[in-house]
């Protein structure tokens, strides 16, 4: 299984709500990230985890929570976004604890937030 | 933080033409360099990276990349490109120990 699974594929929501993005891997990495891609814009980092601690905050709103459960599930839980927040919210892995590692990515989660 | 820049935002290629995507990358020292597609409605997948060693890289998909460091330069090529070859290109580069910092992106549509 070399595949980065996102859930769910597509969310709306609005400004009040609260929800939550899924990632699951089972390929044994050890790292797992979350990226923002806004449309026809590369994919810019967000949070890195390692061994299931964040080790990369790139000073992203609180909005925005992660959460890693354990080594193969990451989440992202949102509460009060802006329409500015619309994006496709990507998740990717990678083995972990070295650099130059190829990074596994998932479909991503398109997300608007009205 | 290292960071790299794509100069072509926008290339329209026929088919069996010959592409050259240029990246240039911003950090003198050591640098950890990748490029990624992004095919329509389709995951980033790494086309090939770049470490140390031999500064011609070849992935998948007929596609290649050199390194010249005189140029600080990491330009992606294939000598002939197909219609399924229409996606975005990302070139990145490794900062913060795992983390790839991605730059704008050049798309690429291969016309019949």
């Amino acid at each position: 299984d070399t595949e980065v699974t996102q859930t769910p594929k597509h969310l709306v929501m609005g400004m009040t709500n609260k929800k939550s993005l899924k990632c699951e891997q089972h390929m044994g990495h050890r790292a797992m990230y979350w990226y923002k891609q806004k449309a026809k814009k590369p994919p810019e980092l967000m949070f890195v985890y390692s061994y299931e601690k964040l080790s990369i905050n790139e000073s992203v709103p609180s909005r925005f929570s992660p959460e890693c459960p354990n080594s193969s599930l990451l989440n992202l839980h949102l509460h009060a976004l802006q329409p500015e927040d619309s994006a496709l919210y990507l998740c990717a892995s990678s083995e972990g604890g070295q650099p130059n590692e190829k990074l596994f990515f998932g479909s991503g989660t398109q997300l608007s937030v009205l | 933080a290292q960071s790299v820049s794509q100069h072509n935002h926008h290339v329209i290629l026929s088919e069996a033409a010959s592409l050259e995507l240029g990246c240039n990358y911003s950090y003198g020292g050591t640098v950890n360099l990748f490029w990624y597609v992004q095919y329509p409605g389709q995951h980033l997948q790494l086309l090939l990276k770049y470490f140390s060693g031999d500064p011609l890289v070849k992935g998948i998909k007929g596609f290649e990349a050199e390194f010249i460091k005189s140029k600080f330069s990491f330009n992606l090529r294939k000598p002939s490109v197909q219609w399924s070859d229409t996606a975005e290109y990302f070139c990145a580069v490794l900062h913060s120990g795992y983390a790839l910092n991605f730059g704008k992106g050049t798309s690429l549509l291969v016309t019949p």
